[in-house]
């Protein structure tokens, strides 16, 4: 069974301190992603990477690093939080279908 | 700019009955297409993938895909409440890594 898992549910941050999202899958796929979604938005790509130590820049990059030092892993880094990355993060992995982890709920407050 | 289009809704349908969800998109090099189900609060779950023109069946759900429309749908029969979620058409195409997310269409199921 296909398994992409989240570090967290649940995060509540205040503002200026430094986040870091963790995702591992199970399934030896190549391709990974980070999506943010917010009500009315829908799901919009931060970053995605394709390979251990690439890195590709998505729709909305600005405010976000990731690293994939491992090809099962793929985390995203909020430097410096601010209010407006309230939002669930979410991520994906793909051989030709996504499969995406159960999220992360960011509060900033 | 690739694009996947979905009504919003809410779409409503009664207990039983089919509901119909639709989806068009931009690029016609896209040749993989899927449909997530989300429910509130959770992430996207894979229910389907077509890849072929024509009609991919899977329980009570069935695909349909026509490339020279550029149109996408899923159909969902026998309806039951607990279909009501949000369904996020997605396409795919050759090269690329990214999948083209819709922005979903809302179901509501009534009892």
């Amino acid at each position: 069974d296909v398994k992409v898992t989240q570090s967290s549910r649940y995060l509540v941050k205040r503002t200026g301190e430094k986040v870091f999202l963790e995702c591992v899958q199970d399934m030896d796929h190549e391709n990974m992603f980070w999506y943010r979604q917010d009500p009315g938005l829908g799901l919009r790509l931060i970053y995605f990477s394709y390979d251990v130590k690439m890195k590709e820049k998505g729709d909305i990059p600005e405010g976000y690093s990731v690293s994939r030092e491992k090809k099962e892993r793929f985390s995203l880094i909020l430097e410096s939080t601010s209010t407006n990355q309230t939002s669930m993060y979410l991520c994906a992995s793909s051989g030709y279908e996504q499969f995406f982890g159960p999220g992360t709920r960011l509060t900033v407050l | 700019q690739k694009e996947v289009e979905q009504n919003s809704g809410p779409l409503s349908v009664p207990e039983g009955a089919i509901a119909s969800l639709n989806c068009t998109y931009s690029d016609r090099g896209s040749q993989s297409f899927f449909w997530y189900r989300q429910y509130s609060g959770k992430s996207p779950e894979l229910i389907m993938s077509i890849y072929s023109n024509g009609d991919k069946e899977d329980g009570r759900f069935t695909a349909q895909l026509n490339k020279a429309s550029q149109y996408v749908s899923l159909l969902i029969r026998d309806s039951q409440p607990s279909d009501s979620a949000t369904y996020l058409c997605a396409g795919g195409f050759t090269g690329g890594f990214k999948t083209i997310f819709g922005a979903g269409t809302r179901l509501f199921v009534k009892a």
